[in-house]
């Protein structure tokens, strides 16, 4: 069984050029969550996902970032415009059944996806 | 805003030593409490997780973990450490009305002397 996949692993942008992220959940899974890791922190949590549905964008900076989760394919965290201040590693997880149960679903994470701004 | 801290940065410790990574949340009810590994390049691996029920959790690769209530605290434990266990441990919380947010300590990162 295939964990979480994310591409690329290693992203390499200059300032202002875009930034796709792709994720792909575990098979049974149609939840997705978007984290991001900046240097010697902790993972913030960015985004919450359905198939075609945003739960939750609350950690999402208000401007350049978005996501999406469509009916086929991955999901996808995009950047615009990247800055140097983007650097990190962004790291989805997904998980089989609503985010919102108690006690929660495990969530799975991906190997991540290390990008650099050049 | 819940918080999750991990006060020790840094860890050494040679192998075959016993290991103990401290972790204290903020929320005041019931948290639902997790350990996270990363290795190099890797994601993240869970280890263990607390929801409710014995405070003593037993994980994977030997950890253990432990919710004392009265300290608000969460650490983990290995009674002897492998070179293999050299990796990032993060703690983190769940709770609150967003059981899907995953709050995160920042880590503590782990070195096994040979």
């Amino acid at each position: 069984n295939a964990g979480v996949m994310q591409n690329p692993r290693h992203l390499v942008r200059r300032r202002g050029q875009e930034a796709r992220l792709r994720c792909s959940p575990m098979k049974g899974h149609s939840h997705v969550y978007w984290y991001r890791q900046l240097p010697e922190e902790g993972l913030k949590f960015m985004v919450y996902l359905q198939k075609e549905n945003i739960i939750d964008e609350s950690g999402m900076p208000k401007e350049r970032f978005s996501a999406e989760f469509p009916k086929e394919g991955p999901s996808i965290l995009r950047i615009q415009q990247v800055v140097r201040g983007d650097s990190a590693a962004y790291f989805c997880a997904s998980s089989p059944t609503s985010g919102g149960r108690s006690p929660p679903d495990t969530q799975y994470f991906g190997p991540g996806t290390r990008l650099t701004v050049l | 805003a819940q918080s999750v801290t991990q006060p020790d940065i840094h860890i050494t410790v040679s192998e075959g030593a016993s290991l103990e990574l401290r972790c204290n949340y903020s929320y005041g009810a019931t948290p639902y409490l997790f350990w996270y590994v990363q290795s190099p390049g890797q994601g993240l691996q869970l280890l263990l997780k607390y929801f409710s029920g014995d405070t003593l959790v037993q994980g994977i690769k030997g950890f253990e973990a432990e919710f004392k209530r009265s300290q608000s605290s969460f650490n983990l434990r290995k009674p002897s450490v492998h070179w293999s266990d050299a990796a990032e441990y993060f703690c983190a919380e769940n709770s609150g009305g967003s059981n899907y947010k995953l709050t995160f300590g920042k880590g503590t990162l782990l070195t096994v002397n040979p």
